[in-house]
């Protein structure tokens, strides 16, 4: 099976900063990554598809690129409200397996 | 409004069994391929199991294969997810989610139940 792994595991920034999470499958998926937000207590949300497609309401400060074996997730300006853990996930085919998570904060 | 409502989750022994339901609602069920996914207390999310729009197509994590099986019943716009031979190591919040899609084309999990809990201890 495809793993996923994602680095850093956590990641403290100031409002304001560039903040850049990556994703790396084991084998190439095309474009089949997904980006998840999970704030404290909350559900996951889709984030962003097709590696790099934004998913309707998300705001513009996130973005994604990638494709094959190596994806980003960026956030162009870090806010208070972005505090969560995000997860990428590949979806090519089953089992469709989520990177191990990111934790974000913020200083 | 789409909206994903799981219940059936509760405290089990080990070795026992629970059937998780979720009911959907706002959209054409049967449309869509649907997951589960769990997540341990503290820590990340882990997919479990999907199945296709008309339930012929089911696929499960190596971690519960033989001992979960996912299924639906499009009439009653609901997800099942019957779980057997539970271990501590299940204890997880079990969420169900869509398969987003363009056409036949995934895109992903959305939107996501807000989840029911189950605890495996004796």
């Amino acid at each position: 099976d495809i793993q996923m792994t994602q680095s850093p595991s956590s990641l403290s920034a100031s409002v304001g900063d560039r903040v850049t999470i990556t994703c790396r499958a084991s084998q190439g998926i095309s474009n089949f990554l997904a980006w998840y937000q999970q704030k404290p207590g909350k559900v996951p949300k889709l984030l962003i598809y097709a590696a790099s497609t934004l998913q309707s309401g998300v705001p513009s400060r996130f973005s994604g690129s990638g494709s094959g074996t190596d994806f980003t997730l960026t956030i162009s300006s870090l806010q208070p409200e972005d505090v969560a853990t995000y997860y990428c996930q590949k979806y090519n085919s089953a089992p469709w397996t989520f990177g191990q998570g990111t934790k974000v904060e913020v200083k | 409004e789409v909206q994903l409502v799981e219940s059936g989750g509760g405290l089990v022994q080990p070795g026992g069994s629970l059937r998780l339901s979720c009911a959907a609602s706002g959209f054409t069920f049967s449309n869509y391929w649907m997951h589960w996914v769990r997540q341990a207390p503290g820590m990340g999310l882990v997919w479990v199991s999907h199945i296709n729009s008309d339930g012929n197509t089911r696929r499960y994590a190596d971690s519960v294969k033989g001992r979960f099986t996912i299924s639906r019943d499009n009439a009653k716009n609901t997800l099942y997810l019957q779980m057997n031979s539970l271990r501590a190591e299940d204890t997880a919040v079990f969420y169900c989610a869509r398969g987003a899609k363009t056409g036949t084309t995934p895109l992903g999990l959305d939107p996501w139940g807000q989840g029911t809990l189950v605890t495996v201890s004796s």
